[in-house]
């Protein structure tokens, strides 16, 4: 079945680069996804990626994706103290309708 | 600035009690979906419609939940009768076409004493 693995906290300095790991097993998934959680709120979508492509960028934001090795990451540069969040990553089934979410990964940025 | 709505917000009630959760998905979406997340489980999909029609609810436990959309613009989850284990924060989001790129809703967090 497919399963979606994240470590579950990251800390960083501000301005230090962020890197948050996912690892996903349905190799048919079209797109996969990276959601953001603040305190208190629902799931925001940030970004995501094609399966057909390797890396996305989107201002501070690169998404890269290593299809044969099924694993997904986002990488925030200049992490602020406003990016202090639980990150989500989710692959869509074959069919597009459905996602499968990690267990996120809590970012702690120290100021 | 569209966005998903649901009420309440918060909830408080007594075992055996009936709940009932209401979303408002962004106008022109067609496909809504209802997930529940606890710290223990993380984030579940419960069900989810497509054009107002149920086209997943596998994940919802049968005997005491039930959803449906009445109309376009409003999805409702029951909960008859609740249990202390059915606290969560549950939320609501919308989409168009495939599911991929949802909006969620700021979520119902429900508390069974």
């Amino acid at each position: 079945g497919e399963d979606v693995e994240q470590s579950l906290f990251l800390s960083v300095r501000e301005g230090d680069s962020s890197v948050i790991n996912c690892t996903y097993t349905d190799s048919s998934s079209t797109y996969l996804y990276w959601y953001k959680q603040e305190p208190g709120a629902g799931l925001q979508l940030l970004t995501y990626i094609f399966s057909n492509m390797d890396m996305k960028q989107d201002q501070r934001l690169t998404v890269l994706l290593n299809k044969k090795d099924k694993h997904l990451s986002l990488r925030i540069a200049d992490t602020q103290t406003g990016d202090s969040a639980i990150y989500f990553c989710a692959e869509s089934d074959n069919a597009g309708n459905m996602l499968t979410f990690g267990g996120g990964t809590r970012l702690m940025v120290k100021p | 600035d569209a966005r998903v709505t649901q009420t309440p917000r918060h909830k408080v009630t007594e075992m055996g009690q009936e709940v009932t959760m209401r979303c408002q998905p962004i106008l022109g979406h067609n496909t809504v979906f209802w997930y529940r997340q606890t710290m223990m489980q993380g984030l579940e999909l419960l069900a989810y419609f497509r054009n107002r029609a149920p086209l997943d609810d596998s994940g919802m436990p049968k005997d005491r939940f039930s959803a449906e959309m009445p109309d376009a613009t409003l999805a409702t989850l029951k909960i008859q009768p609740s249990e202390p284990r059915d606290s969560a924060v549950y939320f609501c989001a919308s989409g168009f076409g495939t599911g991929g790129e949802q909006y969620f809703g700021p979520g119902t967090r429900l508390t069974v004493t």
